[in-house]
């Protein structure tokens, strides 16, 4: 069970410059989800994925942010022009299509900006 | 926007103790999940709950889904350092779908020995 990876782990970053991280979803679940954690919080729903195509996109994802599937496995985050209320953990999970089907989380990434 | 309320918000208690934590809303879910996340980690599944009602066991740890689908508890007997950890609540409104799974803030859970 090779789980879901993230890729990096840790990211420090000076305001206004551009990130990119990584998401290797479970290879046979074919949904993929992007979450925002910050400290004392609970995940907050970013976007998600089912296969290539992305169905879903909360409100906190600005238009500095944008997600990618595209050949519906592996799957990117970009945040252009970091802003230090960018500072978070982002989660990665995947999920088959089952009824109620459980997340699998990766470990995330931390990002810091400075 | 459809709010998950944990309480308490912080808990500490020694080694041996029993404990209960909540996870309330105004809503009513489709289903309720249980997450456990530990310091640097990404949250991992304790357990689903679908059914009114419903109560499952999963060793010392005890879940029970309310009755009208609004609210679900957690309860440890006899609490071991191990136990220390983040606990989350997470609701789904639509019966399975990502857009449906709303986070609470969580039980930070300490257990000293």
């Amino acid at each position: 069970d090779t789980g879901v990876s993230q890729d990096p782990r840790h990211k420090i970053t000076k305001r206004g410059q551009n990130v990119t991280f990584r998401c290797d979803p479970i290879s046979e679940h074919n949904r993929l989800y992007w979450y925002r954690q910050t400290l004392g919080q609970g995940p907050e729903f970013l976007t998600y994925f089912q296969n290539e195509a992305q169905l879903e996109k909360s409100r906190l994802l600005s238009d500095r942010f944008s997600a990618e599937r595209p050949k519906g496995s592996f799957s990117t985050l970009e945040i252009q022009r970091t802003e230090q209320g960018d500072s978070a953990m982002y989660l990665c999970a995947s999920s088959d299509r089952k009824y109620n089907s459980p997340l699998h989380f990766g470990n995330g990434t931390r990002l810091t900006v400075t | 926007t459809q709010l998950l309320e944990q309480s308490p918000q912080f808990l500490s208690i020694q080694e041996g103790e029993n404990l209960t934590v909540y996870c309330n809303s105004s809503s009513v879910f489709s289903s309720l999940q249980w997450y456990r996340q530990e310091p640097g980690e990404g949250p991992v599944l304790l357990v689903t709950v679908v059914t009114g009602g419903e109560v499952k066991k999963l060793k010392r740890l005890t879940f029970q889904f309310g009755d009208a689908r609004k609210d679900s508890s957690l309860h440890i007997t006899a609490a071991q350092p191990g136990d220390t950890g983040l606990y989350l609540c997470a609701g789904s409104y639509s019966g399975g779908g990502a857009d449906g799974l709303t986070f609470g803030k969580g039980t930070h859970l300490i257990i000293q020995p």
